[in-house]
């Protein structure tokens, strides 16, 4: 069971825009920046997104943070067929004094 | 280019010891803090332990308290992941990971490949 609540999956047709929600607590995403990471088939997560909604160097201005109370959210515009993969939130929990994750969201382009 | 490559995965029975190791290299190995996250199979990503730059201050989850134990050597740019009294549940590609930082806030920034490790009789 993880502490941050992803749906288990999300789809799109390529083109359109999806988004991916990821709900938390006071002690997480409330109070603490929110992480993206994408995982492409076989390999390792690599950060989309850090402090809420900023991209690293590289990331195309497609993919978007945004956050909002106790939830954080992942959009994904003008969807691709490369952009299949897992995505994944992550925040530091204040009362675990630990990084958290949420389950994960496989994300299937038709 | 910043570079992270796990070793030491495999097969190992139920409680069992395995030592991983990341070699890292791109990076001033020394001024980071490093982590071990992992993942199991149909399971979301979990933080497992991480080491401040110098080694003097380690974190573990709770589950691996007293079974696990995070060590580096700066001198030669290694991480290792110390792992005893295994059991199933332990099962997951490890992942090493590098601490990022931007305008004083750290994070999980760059991650290795991963090495399998698998916990069954």
């Amino acid at each position: 069971q993880s502490v941050l609540t992803q749906p288990p999956s999300a789809s799109g047709t390529p083109g359109q825009r999806v988004t991916i929600s990821c709900s938390g607590s006071s002690s997480n995403i409330g109070s603490k920046y929110a992480y993206w990471y994408q995982q492409l088939p076989g390999t390792a997560p690599k950060l989309l997104i850090y402090r809420d909604n900023q991209r690293p160097s590289g990331v195309p201005d497609r993919f978007s943070g945004s956050k909002s109370g106790i939830s954080a959210s992942l959009a994904i515009s003008g969807l691709r067929s490369e952009d299949e993969a897992d995505y994944h939130c992550a925040t530091w929990d204040a009362s675990l004094s630990g990084w958290v994750f949420g389950g994960g969201t496989k994300l299937t382009v038709l | 280019e910043v570079q992270l490559v796990e070793s030491g995965g495999g097969l190992v029975q139920p409680g069992g010891s395995l030592r991983l190791s990341c070699s890292a290299s791109g990076f001033t190995f020394s001024s980071y803090v490093m982590h071990w996250v992992r993942k199991a199979p149909g399971k979301g990503l979990e933080y497992v332990s991480g080491i401040s730059s110098n080694g003097g201050n380690t974190y573990y989850t709770e589950s691996v308290k007293g079974r696990f134990t995070i060590s580096r050597d700066n001198s030669k740019n290694t991480l290792d992941l110390q792992m005893s009294s295994l059991r199933a549940e332990d099962t997951a590609v490890y992942y090493c990971v590098k601490d990022d930082c931007t305008n004083g806030v750290c994070y999980l920034g760059y991650w290795g490949q991963g090495t399998l490790v698998t916990v069954s009789s």
